[in-house]
């Protein structure tokens, strides 16, 4: 069965720390994806990984990706306010499987 | 703005209506894609067009029907819907067809709640 799975579910941090999300799945596969959506809003694409150790970096958000591992890591630097939203990855099996996404809280 | 927009964004109906939802893409994509966000799951994939034909039906019920016209147009027919439909639904589109499936733009989506 394909699963992607995120950890943590629902991450609360304050300004100017740094943490990283975490998205593991099942089969492998070298095409990953991360998006954002804010609240009542539609999916942005973030990053698009393709290939083992990928690396894409926009602003203060980082992201990678490690296939042998079957792992993707975002990483956000020196969090803001404005970065709260749910983070999702999809993982491409032929199709996009999504994780159940990442609802980051940024606190003053 | 992403280049899809989706028709209605709210609506509001009853078990007994029929409404239909609508999709447009301005890309020049050759895919596009259904999806329903439920609270507490994760994004469900329904139904998934390449070059306007129906590559992909996830084991969707009857009363959602998909209609794709053209390769910019994407319609998903609603009748007899249950108060558990009730959710957003979300567009996409993405450059590649059939086999290929790669990165996705949403549209703003489509708030549906059935009564």
């Amino acid at each position: 069965e394909l699963k992607v799975e995120q950890n943590p579910l629902f991450l609360s941090m304050q300004e100017g720390k740094n943490y990283t999300i975490y998205c593991n799945y099942s089969t492998t596969s070298d095409r990953l994806y991360w998006y954002r959506q804010d609240p009542g809003k539609s999916l942005e694409s973030l990053f698009v990984l393709l290939s083992n150790g990928a690396v894409k970096q926009e602003g203060r958000l980082m992201a990678s990706l490690d296939t042998k591992a079957r792992l993707s890591t975002l990483h956000i630097t020196a969090a803001v306010h404005d970065l709260s939203a749910t983070y999702f990855c999809a993982v491409e099996f032929g199709k996009l499987v999504f994780g159940k996404g990442t609802k980051l809280t940024v606190n003053p | 703005e992403t280049g899809v927009t989706q028709t209605p964004r709210h609506l509001v109906m009853g078990m007994t209506n029929k409404k239909s939802l609508k999709c447009e893409q301005h890309l020049g994509h050759n895919a596009m894609y259904w999806y329903k966000q439920s609270a507490k799951k994760p994004l469900e994939l329904m139904f998934v067009y390449s070059l306007e034909e129906r590559v992909e039906n996830n084991s969707v019920p009857s009363r959602f029907s998909p209609e794709c016209p053209n390769s910019s147009h994407l319609f998903l027919h609603l009748h007899t819907l249950q108060p558990e439909d009730s959710a957003l639904y979300l567009c996409a589109s993405s450059p590649k067809g059939r086999n290929s499936y790669n990165e996705q733009f949403f549209g703003p989506g489509t708030r549906l709640t059935v009564l």
